[in-house]
């Protein structure tokens, strides 16, 4: 497996809290991703970093905020949580700057909104 | 929006034989990749083909890609049990953000 890994894996919180997830990659690769997974919807992305303090928006952007202030961190934020936030989130990354290249997936944060 | 639709969204099957999945997308792409997802784990790459590229192999997996239909196949031959898991296409259109993947097929595989 490549080196990532992801952190809580499983976190039940309440409905307004603030909430953290952090991705921790040991590959030097620039480029990371967050997701999140629900039934019928696949993989659908949130946020992106191609460096660091460089991020941008993806698919489902609202209601989430990401820091990079490291290479090897990529930290997503719930500023306010949601029912309809809880799903599985994962973390990618890949070394697309040499050509087209695949993305390396962490095993996902399982989270719960009650 | 999903830009990979794959088709069907499952599949189950006897052990040894092959399994076919498929996958349609909307625009230019600059590559197609499929990715295998085991219950609870992360997605694992299986497969790259570029958009100049028709059929590429590996191992018992051959995917097909026809730019013109904007559409591929991932083909698994000689099923086993451990190939029970969901296959994702992605596309991938050269931008920094990545991939985009579609929903997915459940792949069953009976003994």
């Amino acid at each position: 497996d490549a080196g990532i890994t992801q952190s809580p894996r499983h976190k039940v919180t309440e409905t307004g809290t603030p909430v953290t997830l952090r991705c921790h990659q040991t590959e030097n690769h620039r480029y990371m991703y967050w997701y999140r997974q629900d039934p019928g919807h696949g993989l659908r992305l949130i946020h992106y970093s191609y460096g660091v303090k460089d991020t941008d928006k993806g698919e489902v952007s609202d209601g989430y905020s990401v820091s990079r202030s490291k290479t090897e961190d990529f930290l997503l934020t719930l500023e306010s949580a949601t029912s309809s936030q809880t799903s599985v989130y994962f973390c990618a990354i890949s070394n697309r700057d040499r050509g087209p290249h695949e993305q390396y997936f962490g095993p996902g944060t399982r989270l719960t909104v009650t | 929006s999903q830009q990979g639709e794959e088709d069907p969204q499952a599949l189950s099957i006897q052990e040894g034989e092959n399994a076919t999945m498929n996958c349609s997308y909307k625009t230019s792409i600059n590559n197609l990749q499929w990715y295998r997802q085991n219950s609870g784990r992360g997605l694992v790459h299986l497969i790259l083909i570029r958009s100049n590229e028709r059929e590429k192999h590996s191992g018992r997996l051959r995917v097909t890609l026809d730019t013109s239909k904007k559409s591929s196949s991932l083909l698994i031959t000689a099923s086993r049990a451990a190939d029970t898991a969901s296959y994702f296409c992605a596309t991938d259109a050269g931008g920094a953000d990545g991939l985009t993947f579609g929903k997915g097929t459940h792949l069953i595989i009976q003994p």
